[in-house]
């Protein structure tokens, strides 16, 4: 069965970093496509970064040049680095698998975690 | 880049039919068969509904269905039922420069 469970949110002042990180169990992170998509109180999806199974790395405009998403194929686990955060970071962070190896979709979620950047 | 457009709310009676649009451009919806929809409860993470347009993963009803036609997708739900209450949201792949994925604005559903 796929797991994903995030964890390392938290209160965070602004210009502050944090990591996250996605345990996975079920499957093999470095086999598949994973992202981190956040979702802002009250508001809607926002994909953040995406790590294809070969070692590419995308980022959303808003987090390009202070996230980094990156993953541990020993522990089986994916991580967000989250540096310089600001306001509107604040969100709820899930990570998620592809349904296929390589689908541009996201069939798999943790259950979220929660950063909240303010002073 | 700017989210996929959808309709703020969608409601219907229990037993009836409803679509959600999911309006974007020939740089995400229009260009590529990589539409997903998914539905979330409130407190609850997503969980998709459809992917590459049309398709169903295994487990999700067959009541849920996808379509497209040129930079508009729709989701269909047919014989509403109370726990179809939830909101929705497309994502598309896409070639803008600023991301990879977009996704909707978001469509919440009312069961009358």
């Amino acid at each position: 069965e796929v797991q994903l469970v995030e964890s390392g949110g938290g209160l965070v002042q602004p210009g502050g970093s944090l990591r996250l990180s996605c345990a996975a169990s079920g499957f093999t992170v470095s086999s598949n496509y994973m992202s981190w998509v956040r979702q802002a109180p009250g508001k809607g999806l926002e994909w953040v970064s995406v790590i294809y199974s070969g070692g590419s790395t995308y980022y959303a405009d808003s987090v390009k040049g202070r996230f980094t998403i990156s993953r541990d194929n020993s522990k089986n686990t994916l991580y967000l680095q989250m540096n310089s955060l600001r306001a509107e970071d604040t969100a709820v962070y899930y990570c998620a698998r592809a349904r296929g190896y390589s689908g541009y979709d996201f069939g798999y979620w943790g259950q979220g975690t929660l950063v909240t950047v303010s002073s | 880049q700017s989210a996929l457009t959808q309709p703020a709310s969608v409601s219907g009676s229990p037993g009836q039919s409803i679509t959600i649009s999911c309006t974007g451009t020939s740089s995400d919806v229009g260009g590529y068969n990589y539409v997903s929809w998914y539905q979330q409860h409130p407190g609850k993470a997503p969980k998709l509904m459809i992917y590459d347009v049309s398709n169903r993963p295994s487990g999700v009803s067959n009541r849920f269905s996808g379509s497209k036609s040129g930079n508009t997708a729709s989701l269909t739900i047919s014989g509403l039922q109370a726990e179809d209450e939830a909101d929705y949201y497309c994502s598309s792949y896409t070639s803008s420069s600023t991301l990879l994925y977009v996704f909707g604005t978001g469509t919440k559903v009312t069961v009358l």
